[in-house]
């Protein structure tokens, strides 16, 4: 399967803990992103990368969340301290030679703060 | 204001139908646009890019106007495999992640 994957695919953590979701993108796609969402909303973008550059970031990314793209393959996103609005689906996605718009996304991890 | 507004439905159609949908774009800076379909419980996929001049793709028509800022998806005979939820997408206005509407959810019932 040369799709996107993410792994986990569920998280259960306690409030306050701190959590890590790894993204792998299709392998020739410069682009990733992460998007999250919850029920009954579209998902809500939340950074980019281009290559190992973070490009931008959204408002929503507070100050508890990071993400890294180390070698500008595989990208990590961290929640520190989580807390219970933190519980939702956690998509990456990757773009390529299709451009920005053409995005493929992972299957999600799903996050429930408790 | 939100900056995506779409109708959340649900839209009950029978097989064989036509139905359109439509959303509304805040930004008028947003530079492309994208219908992205989501079923249940998966992720989105890239259904078809939006044209200033309307495009077609078999059963799926799309639109946009941008004077007003709207955008439109009409599917003709309609499938049951059609249901799900139907995203309306912009990209550009200054950011480099799409932003998406909450969604269509149509169902197709036989």
């Amino acid at each position: 399967d040369t799709g996107v994957s993410q792994n986990p695919r569920h998280k259960i953590t306690k409030r306050g803990q701190n959590v890590t979701f790894r993204c792998d993108p299709i392998s020739e796609h410069n682009r990733l992103y992460w998007y999250r969402q919850t029920l009954g909303q579209g998902p809500e973008f939340l950074t980019y990368f281009q290559n190992e550059a973070q490009l931008e970031k959204s408002r929503l990314l507070s100050d508890r969340f990071s993400a890294e793209r180390p070698k500008g393959s595989f990208s990590t996103l961290e929640i520190q301290r989580t807390e219970q609005g933190d519980s939702a689906m956690y998509l990456c996605a990757s773009s390529g030679a299709g451009g920005p718009g053409e995005q493929y996304f992972g299957p999600g991890t799903r996050l429930t703060v408790t | 204001r939100k900056e995506v507004e779409q109708d959340p439905g649900p839209f009950n159609v029978p097989e064989g139908a036509t139905v359109a949908f439509n959303c509304t774009y805040s930004n008028s800076a947003s530079q492309s646009f994208f219908w992205y379909r989501q079923d249940c419980r998966k992720e989105p996929k890239l259904l078809m890019s939006v044209y200033s001049s309307g495009n077609e793709d078999g059963r799926f028509t799309a639109q946009l106007n941008r004077a007003s800022q709207y955008i439109s998806l009409l599917i003709r005979d309609s499938k049951l495999s059609d249901s799900a939820t139907y995203l309306c997408v912009v990209l550009g206005g200054g950011a480099d992640g799409l932003t998406f509407g909450k969604g269509t959810h149509l169902i197709i019932q036989p």
